[in-house]
């Protein structure tokens, strides 16, 4: 079974910096997409950047980024120039690229971002 | 913009008490899904249906049950509400096939005293 693995319930950063958050997953499967969720205050569920493994480029957002290293089975998101509005908690998340492909989140990261 | 409507955002309920949240997407999904998301632990399945009157367990369904009876609407039920069953709730679709991208509804937080 795939698992994603948050190390850090919690993160801080200055605004107007860059903060890096991390994620780890473990799977047998080739063929999958990887993907960081934004949920602010508000609850709703924000897709902030997606990967599709077979992609060797990393995804990029805007401010946002991705460091994907599928043989380490890593795949950590980078927030450029901070802002207030980026304090959120963040989730990684894996899906199957199989018709269906349920998501498997990770534990979340609460980012908080200091002015 | 695909919506998800989850009926409550707020719930409070008696232990014992039969519980329904309710969840409608009007884009003519055919995946729908229900987290349950607890601090510390992320979100976890609890059920997902890929059609009508279709629905396949989570990692984590025991003491809930689904009803999938209309393609728009999924509802998830708490045959007799636990206080282990306190949490946020959220429903998700999806298009079939190999589009990967999910629409959540807002949540529901319940709780049961």
């Amino acid at each position: 079974a795939q698992t994603v693995t948050q190390s850090q319930p919690e993160m801080s950063v200055q605004e107007a910096e860059t903060v890096t958050l991390s994620c780890t997953y473990d799977t047998s499967e080739s063929d999958y997409y990887l993907f960081w969720y934004k949920q602010p205050p508000s609850r709703q569920m924000i897709l902030v950047i997606r990967q599709e493994a077979y992609k060797q480029q990393n995804a990029t957002e805007n401010r946002f980024s991705v460091n994907f290293q599928k043989a380490a089975k890593s795949f950590s998101l980078k927030i450029s120039d901070s802002q207030l509005g980026d304090a959120a908690m963040y989730f990684c998340a894996y899906r199957s690229h199989n018709q269906g492909g349920k998501l498997i989140f990770g534990q979340g990261t609460e980012l908080s971002v200091k002015p | 913009d695909v919506k998800v409507t989850q009926s409550s955002r707020y719930l409070v309920k008696r232990t014992g008490e039969k519980v329904f949240l309710e969840c409608v997407q009007d884009m003519d999904h055919e995946n729908m899904f229900w987290y349950r998301q607890d601090p510390g632990l992320g979100l976890r399945l609890i059920y997902f249906s890929y059609d009508v009157k279709m629905k396949e367990k989570g990692d984590i369904p025991e003491g809930y049950s689904v009803s999938r009876e209309k393609k728009e609407r999924f509802s998830l039920i708490l045959e007799s509400a636990s206080t282990n069953q306190t949490s946020m709730y959220l429903c998700a679709s999806s298009l079939a096939g190999v589009s990967p991208g999910y629409t959540f509804g807002s949540g529901t937080r319940l709780t049961v005293v």
